[in-house]
This record gives structure tokens, sequence and C-alpha cells, in this order.
């Protein structure tokens, strides 16, 4: 029973590369969510998708950041063209939907993204 | 716009004393709430929640206050102890299954 899996778990990019996170919910979760903590900062929403769909993408910036969620395959997050503002780390947690008793999101251990 | 606050980036307790670690909530509609701790390098894990039925729920060391008319909630651990050094986060989750997170409360128990 893996919890949310995400990987890789460090990664190093030069100004200007793509960075691909990947993220695998835990079984039987549909709904996945991505998560920024910039150094000294808290845990900050970026996206929530359901499979093939984004429901809220308000914390996302407006240029270079993408996410996915297929029908088969982990969601991923996408940075085009990083830049050092990017370096952080990014967080992805799944959930079932939503009933009556818990209703935690399950976390994964964190991508660190290192910007050069 | 951050619907959940919590506005001490830190606290230091000593080890035995109480610590208690808030969180304001901007909406009246939210009516679930809970609590998470990350330790560096980790993600956060699920500590404890409440529901807006209660105004109190204890597991353990941990209890959970919910003042609705403040829009308030507050996270008591009695005693502190030093592997309670962590960020702890409040979050809530409205109808549409979207959660929103708290900036955090870092929390140093000084042995």
């Amino acid at each position: 029973n893996a919890g949310v899996m995400q990987n890789p778990r460090h990664l190093v990019r030069r100004r200007g590369q793509e960075a691909r996170l990947r993220c695998s919910p835990m079984k039987g979760h549909s709904h996945v969510y991505w998560y920024r903590q910039l150094p000294e900062e808290g845990l900050k929403f970026m996206v929530y998708l359901q499979k093939e769909n984004i429901i809220d993408e308000s914390g996302m910036p407006k240029e270079r950041f993408s996410a996915e969620f297929p029908k088969e395959g982990p969601s991923i997050l996408r940075i085009q063209q990083v830049v050092r503002g990017d370096s952080a780390a990014y967080f992805c947690a799944s959930s079932p939907y939503r009933t009556s008793g818990s209703n935690e999101q399950f976390f994964g251990p964190g991508t660190r993204l290192t910007v050069l | 716009d951050q619907q959940v606050k919590q506005n001490s980036p830190s606290l230091s307790v000593q080890e035995g004393r109480i610590s208690i670690l808030n969180c304001d909530y901007t909406n009246s509609m939210f009516d679930y709430f809970l609590w998470y701790k990350k330790y560096p390098a980790e993600g956060p894990t699920f500590l404890i929640s409440i529901s807006s039925i209660k105004d109190k729920n204890e597991d353990g060391r941990f209890t959970v206050f919910l003042n609705k008319s403040a829009k308030h909630l507050s996270l008591h651990i009695v005693p502190s102890q030093p592997g309670d050094s962590a960020v702890y986060f409040c979050a809530t989750i409205n109808t549409g299954n979207q959660f929103y997170f708290g900036t955090g409360t870092s929390l140093t128990v000084i042995p």
C-alpha cells in the first residue's frame, strides 16, 4: 500500500532548461494537489487536478508553469525555462473524494529543485 | 488572498510546557479543519482534524480547539517534547474539495 510517490527527489537544472516533476498518488486517490515551499516560506497551493481535469490553478504562475494528470500515469508539473527563483521544494498530495470522516491529504516526500 | 492565516511564523517553548499554535480563517463556510506537521526535507504529515460540529478534538498530547464565531482554531501540545520541533500547518477544505493551507508556524521545543 504505497504512499504518494514523487520523483525525482532532487533535481538540478540550469537557467533556461525545463523541469519535469512527477507524482503518483496513493492507490484509489483521484485528486492531486501541487504545492510549493520556497526557502523560509510556508506551503503555497499551486494547482488542484482530477484525472484529465484541472480543477483549480489559481496558485500557478501565469507563465512557464503547467500541470497535467492524464488518464494513465502520474501527474506532471512542468516548468519551462527555469529561473533561479523557481528553486524550491515541490510537494504533491493526493486525496480520495471528500466523504464524511477522514479528509486529509496525503503528501509525498517532495522534489527539491535547484536552479543553477 | 490568504484564506487561512498563521500569524506567528515561529514559536519556542521549553520541554514539558504547553505549545499553543494559532490559526485564523476567513470564510465561515469552512467546516473541516486539519493540522499537519512537517519535518525538514519531508512531506507534511497529518496530525489531527476537527469538524465544525465540534469545538474540541483530542488525540493524546494534541488537542485542537475551534471557535467558529471568531473563525479561529488552535493546536495545543502538552507536554511539549523536543521531537515536536517541526513546522505546523493548519488547513481547511471547502465544499469543492479544495484545500487551503496556512503559511506555517515553526515550533522549537527547547530541552
